[in-house]
């Protein structure tokens, strides 16, 4: 079974330039969440993508913005950034099925910092 | 809305003593209740889960939580800690076993001294 995986682990972009950043689900996971999680603090939910459509957004900008594609993986975008965009990005995945025990499967995380 | 407080940002024990990581929580509906640990350089795995049945949950690596509802409460426990439980603890809530969207903790450090 394989599981999440993100890349890439690391980028350093300067204000104003535009990231992507992109998530292989586990097998067998249809749902995918995005988490931004800045130094000394815990995840904070920026989005989910489930059958290719948002579904539920946190407290984030329009110029945060995602993809998810038939193979069920993933992209987030993004533009215009900013100095507290810099933080660890998190992507998280699950099944939206009666298999759904509420657990969220995460990778390891790619690394943004922005200068 | 729900928010969750953890208490504690960081928690030095000694080997073989009690683990004891306090996580309080604000829900408007019955909530599910998590709890995640964070290896350096490592995403989050989870520990342990609440969604509704026993109150008292047991996890992996020996970590159980006990959910009081009076008390809006969900402490994470350990009886003898090892040298391997040091990590970071992200206790989290969602409403419903889409944990998806689930809104965390500021976590909570465990140091563990020889």
């Amino acid at each position: 079974e394989t599981g999440v995986t993100q890349s890439p682990t690391h980028l350093i972009k300067t204000r104003g330039q535009q990231v992507t950043l992109r998530c292989s689900s586990q097998s067998g996971h249809n749902t995918v969440s995005w988490y931004q999680q800045a130094l000394g603090q815990g995840p904070q939910f920026i989005f989910q993508y489930y059958r290719e459509e948002e579904n539920g957004r946190g407290n984030f900008p329009p110029r945060f913005s995602g993809l998810q594609f038939p193979n069920y993986s993933s992209e987030l975008n993004v533009n215009a950034l900013e100095l507290d965009d810099s933080a660890l990005y998190l992507c998280a995945s699950s099944p939206m099925t009666d298999r759904n025990t509420g657990e969220l499967f995460f990778g390891e995380g790619s690394r943004l910092t922005v200068l | 809305a729900q928010s969750v407080t953890q208490l504690g940002s960081h928690v030095s024990v000694s080997e073989g003593a009690l683990v004891l990581l306090r996580c309080n929580y604000s829900s408007s509906v019955p909530p599910y209740l998590f709890w995640y640990v964070q290896y350096p350089n490592q995403g989050l795995q989870l520990l342990l889960k609440y969604t509704s049945a026993a109150t008292l949950v047991k996890g992996i690596n020996g970590f159980e939580a006990e959910f009081k509802k009076s008390e809006t409460s969900f402490h994470l426990t350990k009886p003898s800690a090892h040298m391997s439980d040091a990590a970071e603890y992200f206790c989290a809530v969602s409403y419903n076993t889409n944990a998806g969207k689930s809104t965390f903790g500021d976590g909570t450090t465990l140091t563990v001294k020889p």
